[in-house]
């Protein structure tokens, strides 16, 4: 198993263009999430996903849209980069059962110019 | 929802007990504990959780009390590698991220 891949690892945008960062699992977990973690800071939920076809937000989600076609994606789409999107980002699925961990990606940093 | 209180950061001795202290007071009967912990700038990691019972894997231990309402953490023999951010979360299926504790592990 590969775990959580996020892609790209390295991201540069100028303020006003859009992108997707990308986050796949194969474990077959059902849940998914996105959070982003400022420098010095903590992490913060941004949208979350109980299983394909249902998103729901999270603590900080104005720029931000997701969708789940799919078990296994769950794609963060930045509509139109500001610098204040400038962060880590990182995508974390885990099983249903509560008696089970999320496991997280290794992240996307990405910076907003 | 469930919220819990950390102490910012402690010390602890490379080969002694780290011992990381957890208030959940307002924790409901079927919420379980997690434990994260994210060191320097990569993904968290998961650690251990539990629910009543103490637990115990190969990286920790978990006791809870028996009120349920604050648990700690035990590394058992801390290394240089297990300085990092620890978070304790009640809200596994949002898992809502608090402050944590910064252990640092000196030689």
């Amino acid at each position: 198993n590969a775990g959580v891949t996020q892609t790209p690892k390295f991201q540069v945008l100028k303020t006003g263009q859009s992108m997707t960062l990308q986050c796949a699992q194969d474990m077959n977990h059902e849940y998914m999430s996105w959070y982003r973690q400022d420098p010095g800071m903590g992490l913060r939920l941004i949208h979350y996903s109980v299983g394909a076809g249902i998103t729901d937000q999270g603590e900080v989600p104005n720029g931000y849209n997701v969708s789940r076609s799919t078990t296994e994606d769950f794609p963060l789409r930045l509509l139109s980069a500001a610098p204040s999107q400038t962060s880590v980002y990182f995508c974390a699925s885990r099983r249903t059962e509560l008696s089970y961990g999320y496991t997280f990606g290794s992240g996307t940093r990405l910076t907003v110019v | 929802d469930a919220k819990t209180t950390q102490p910012p950061s402690m010390d602890c001795a490379e080969g002694r007990a780290a011992n990381l202290p957890c208030n959940h007071s307002t924790i409901s009967g079927n919420e379980y504990v997690y434990w994260y912990r994210q060191i320097h700038s990569q993904g968290p990691q998961y650690i251990i959780h539990g629910l009543k019972n103490n637990e115990t894997n190969e990286m920790a231990s978990l006791i809870i009390t028996e009120d349920r309402k604050s648990s700690t953490l035990i590394l058992p023999h801390a290394t240089l590698r297990d300085t990092a951010v620890y978070y304790c979360i009640v809200r596994p299926d949002k898992l809502i991220f608090g402050t944590g504790t910064r252990l640092q592990v000196f030689p």
